[in-house]
């Protein structure tokens, strides 16, 4: 079975510029998988952040943004901000119906 | 606006049953297809279950097939997710999702969620 892979943390420093990244136990992603990012504080439903690779949600600052870097899907975020203190999920549209979720990348901002 | 609203969830029992409903509106709701995601305490997102919207054609992760039905009534707006032979580790809040655009299948729009307790 196929694991979508995320970082498990990463921090940045405010102001700062940090990459997540989203990628798969075996293969490369790629805009056929339709990369979308989320990004969720405890007790709150998740925020879509970015879809279909790179297209951003509605009023999602333009500090966010999504690509395809090598063999993965990244977000990522410019001048960071206190607020921007969260976990961040990937999923990835596998075909046939089914989508899979990474394991989320809890962000610190410090 | 799009505004997703779950219901049904509650305490029930292992081996039990729940039904579980999503009321859509802002949009036409029979031209997307829809997605239940859930996510267990302390843990990360799962998606669980789609639905097509053109033919009714569904989807299940391994981890609740054979158990779970999605359906939906395109005159009622409303998407269901029937539970059976629930197990504790399907306690989990549950969210009903739509994706930005008709030809996607990834989530967009998110409702609040509805908590499933699985527990004797």
């Amino acid at each position: 079975q196929t694991v979508v892979t995320q970082e498990p943390s990463f921090s940045v420093s405010p102001g700062g510029t940090v990459t997540l990244t989203c990628g798969l136990s075996s293969g490369s992603v790629s805009i056929n998988y339709y990369p979308s990012w989320y990004q969720q504080t405890p007790g709150q439903a998740p925020r879509t952040l970015i879809y279909s690779t790179n297209t951003r949600s509605s009023g999602v600052p333009d500090r966010f943004s999504g690509s395809i870097l090598g063999n993965k899907a990244a977000l990522t975020i410019t001048g960071a901000q206190a607020d921007d203190e969260s976990d961040y999920y990937c999923v990835l549209y596998m075909g046939s119906g089914i989508s899979v979720f990474g394991g989320g990348t809890k962000l610190t901002v410090l | 606006e799009v505004q997703l609203l779950e219901s049904g969830g509650g305490l029930v029992q292992p081996g039990g049953s729940l039904r579980l409903s999503c009321a859509a509106s802002g949009f036409t709701f029979s031209n997307y297809g829809m997605s239940w995601v859930r996510q267990a305490p302390g843990k990360g997102l799962e998606w669980v279950s789609g639905i097509s919207g053109s033919d009714g054609s569904t989807y299940y992760a391994d981890s609740v097939k054979g158990r779970f039905t999605v359906s939906r009534d395109n005159s009622k707006n409303t998407l269901y997710l029937e539970m059976n032979s629930l197990r504790a580790e399907d306690t989990a809040v549950y969210y009903c999702a739509k994706p930005a655009r008709e030809w996607l299948w990834n989530p967009d729009s998110w409702g609040q969620g509805t908590l499933v307790t699985v527990s004797s």
